[in-house]
C-alpha cells in the first residue's frame, strides 16, 4: 500500500519567516494530495490540495508543489503569524476514497 | 448541516468493557471512516465505508467493528476495550468521486473527536 513520510517533525519558526513542510510517497499511482491543519484539540480541517495534473497550487500565503518524477510535495506557508501554529498533515491517495497520511508535522510561529 | 457529529466528546471505559462511538453526517456522503490519533503516529485508518451496507478494514482494525445500516451512520464498536485503545478517535466523511471511473477523490470532513481512556 502507499506509505507517506513527512519531515520535519517539529518546526519551530519566527513571526514572518517561511515554513516549509516536506512529504514524500510510494506509489506513482497516487493523484490527490491534500493538507490539513489541526489547532490544538480541535478537528483537522483541509487548507489546500493538489492533483496530479497541476505541479503548484496557491492560496494567499499558502502554496502546494508536487514533484511527481521525486514523487514528493511540499507546503510552503510565507510571513508565518502566530495563527498559523498547528499540526499539519500531508496525505496521498491512489484516486480512491481513502488517504495516506503522514504522521504530522507541528509548526510553531514564536512572535 | 450540522456535518459531521461524533458523541461522545469523552469516555472513560475499563479494561474488558464494550462501548459504541456514533458518527453521523447529514451531507450525504457516501464515504465514511474512522481514525485514531496517537502521538507522533499521525492519522491511523482503522475502517472506512463505500456506502451503505459495504464496509472494510483499514491499517489497524483489529479490536473494533464497524457497521454500515444507512447513509448517515457509521458506529465504530469497542469489542473488549484495552488500554492499548486510549486514542482520539476521529469520524471523517467525503463526497468523493474517482476521476478515472468517473468520480473525483475529494475532501475529507471530520467530526470533533472522541477521546477515549482505557483503564
Amino acid at each position: 500500500g502507499e506509505n507517506v513520510e513527512q519531515h520535519p517533525s517539529t518546526l519551530s519558526v519566527q513571526e514572518g519567516d517561511s515554513a516549509v513542510i516536506k512529504c514524500t510517497y510510494s506509489d506513482s499511482a497516487s493523484n490527490y494530495f491534500p493538507w490539513y491543519k489541526q489547532e490544538l484539540g480541535k478537528r483537522p480541517q483541509l487548507i489546500i490540495d493538489i492533483r496530479s495534473n497541476v505541479g503548484e497550487k496557491k492560496d494567499q500565503r499558502i502554496a502546494v508543489t508536487l514533484n511527481k518524477t521525486a514523487k514528493h510535495f511540499s507546503l510552503h506557508i510565507t510571513e508565518t503569524q502566530p495563527e498559523d501554529s498547528a499540526v499539519y498533515f500531508c496525505a496521498a491517495s491512489i484516486g480512491s476514497y481513502i488517504p495516506t497520511f503522514g504522521r504530522g508535522t507541528s509548526l510553531i510561529v514564536h512572535p | 448541516n450540522a456535518g459531521v457529529t461524533q458523541t461522545p466528546k469523552f469516555q472513560v471505559l475499563k479494561t474488558g468493557q464494550s462501548m459504541t462511538l456514533q458518527c453521523a453526517q447529514d451531507m450525504n456522503h457516501e464515504y465514511m471512516s474512522w481514525y485514531r490519533q496517537d502521538p507522533g503516529m499521525g492519522l491511523r485508518l482503522i475502517h472506512y465505508s463505500v456506502g451503505a451496507g459495504i464496509t472494510d478494514q483499514g491499517e489497524v482494525p483489529n479490536g473494533y467493528n464497524v457497521s454500515r445500516s444507512t447513509t448517515e451512520d457509521f458506529p465504530l464498536r469497542l469489542l473488549s476495550a484495552a488500554p492499548s485503545q486510549t486514542s482520539v478517535y476521529f469520524c471523517a466523511s467525503s463526497y468523493s468521486k474517482d476521476g478515472l471511473a468517473g468520480l473525483v477523490t475529494g475532501e475529507l470532513f471530520f467530526g470533533e473527536g472522541s477521546r477515549l481512556t482505557v483503564l
